[in-house]
């Protein structure tokens, strides 16, 4: 089965600095989406992108949270200047529509951690 | 808000004993909910959708809407059925609303 895939599995940073978590979705797919998980806390939506541009963001995407498919293949979440709650287990998925009953492909995450 | 709650964080039970994962939710339109599970070092993956009506690895879940419930059940565990289980409503068409998951864990 295709698979999603996350680079790097793990991402350590000094707070204030930028990172860019890397995705490659399912080559036929068109909906992107990131989802966080905070150590013990619940998986969160973040964002989800569409035709090149964000169809939907949670409050928790705010000012220093960017996204963008650069060439086609790769997804990337940007985050500006990290803090120390952004320390997270970061999901990216993939769908192939936009579909209610639609399945969500994720991949193994990067965990995040910011010092 | 659109919530998604699941009252155990940890079930144990034993090999060939009945299984019942909770899941209550709370949401204003028609529920479209699902099942997501995660094997140790491995990725979040759908179980089940209550659309469908399927049975997967022996998992059923049933959409009770007078009780808002979703709760996952298996009449006989199995050792390989030890994973992380998380209730997921999807809100509008873009986003999952996930529960806090519940640890299950099969004693041989």
């Amino acid at each position: 089965e295709p698979e999603v895939t996350q680079t790097p599995s793990h991402q350590v940073t000094q707070m204030g600095q930028e990172v860019i978590l890397r995705c490659v979705p399912i080559s036929n797919h068109l909906y992107f989406y990131w989802y966080r998980q905070i150590l013990g806390q619940k998986v969160e939506f973040l964002v989800s992108f569409y035709n090149n541009e964000i169809s939907e963001k949670s409050e928790i995407f705010d000012d220093q949270f960017s996204v963008e498919r650069p060439d086609g293949s790769n997804f990337t979440l940007k985050i500006r200047s990290t803090k120390l709650e952004d320390s997270a287990m970061y999901f990216c998925a993939s769908s192939g529509s936009r579909g209610y009953t639609e399945k969500l492909f994720f991949g193994s995450g990067t965990q995040l951690s910011v010092l | 808000a659109q919530r998604v709650t699941q009252p155990e964080k940890l079930l144990s039970v034993f090999k060939g004993a009945p299984v019942e994962l909770k899941c209550n939710y709370s949401y204003s339109g028609s529920p479209e909910l699902f099942w997501y599970v995660q094997y140790s070092r491995q990725r979040l993956q759908l179980l089940l959708r209550h659309i469908s009506r399927e049975s997967i690895k022996g998992f059923t879940a049933d959409l009770n809407k007078g009780e808002t419930s979703f709760h996952l059940k298996k009449p006989f565990a199995q050792e390989e059925d030890s994973a992380m289980y998380y209730c997921a409503l999807r809100e509008g068409a873009q986003k999952l609303v996930f529960g806090q998951g519940t640890r299950l864990t099969i004693n041989p």
